[in-house]
């Protein structure tokens, strides 16, 4: 059974940093694009970023410059180091399995990890 | 960038009625296409991809349809476990979502 169980959110001041760990099983990580999505309080679904197998990245406008997603797949591990926060990057954080072929939609998510930017 | 536009935003509805969201893309995606339900507090749940075909294990009430510019996701008999919100999601050139249509009892 595929599972997916994110962890690192929490508070964090304007301009600082956070990292969000996903941690990954039931299937064979490496072999799968992993993504990040976001969901503000009370609002819709924004993608955020994505790696595929090869390292390739990709990212949403809003977070360019500012974040960064990596995988370590001898721990079945998606990460994303979240820098230069803003008060607008407060959100639920879910990580999302991508399906093998071209173009991939998201099949299994993890549950979230609320990620909160305040003074 | 290609922008997605659902309606309605909110939908009332009963047990047993026949539910259809629409989600529309400012430009031609395809078939590029998936909808997914969202409970409070839940991670969204895949439902439909390439617009119609229908993710292993959801019921078989839910159905899609579409291509181009214009989808529909239908839920053909209301039940109590579908109150929730509803996402279509293009997968063409990167992704994004629709706002969302919730789903809730009259």
């Amino acid at each position: 059974e595929v599972h997916l169980l994110e962890s690192g959110g929490g508070l964090a001041q304007p301009g600082k940093s956070l990292r969000l760990s996903c941690a990954a099983s039931g299937f064979t990580f490496s072999s799968y694009a992993m993504n990040w999505v976001r969901q503000a309080p009370g609002k819709g679904l924004e993608w955020v970023s994505a790696i595929g197998v090869s390292d390739d990245t990709f990212y949403a406008d809003s977070v360019k410059g500012r974040f960064t997603i990596s995988r370590d797949d001898s721990k079945n591990t998606l990460y994303l180091q979240m820098n230069s926060l803003r008060a607008e990057d407060t959100a639920i954080y879910y990580c999302a399995k991508a399906v093998i072929g071209a173009p991939p939609y998201f099949d299994y998510w993890g549950q979230g990890t609320l990620v909160t930017v305040s003074s | 960038d290609i922008q997605m536009t659902q309606s309605p935003s909110t939908l009332s509805a009963s047990v047993g009625d026949r539910v259809t969201i629409t989600c529309r893309a400012s430009q031609y995606i395809s078939d590029w296409l998936a909808w997914y339900q969202q409970k409070p507090g839940k991670a969204p749940k895949l439902l439909i991809y390439k617009a119609s075909s229908l993710q292993s294990g959801v019921p078989s009430r839910f159905s899609g349809s579409g291509s181009g510019t214009e989808f529909t996701l239908t839920i053909s008999s209301l039940q109590p476990d579908d109150f929730a919100t509803y996402y279509c999601q293009r997968y063409n050139n990167y992704w994004a979502f629709g706002q969302g249509t919730k789903v809730e009892i009259k």
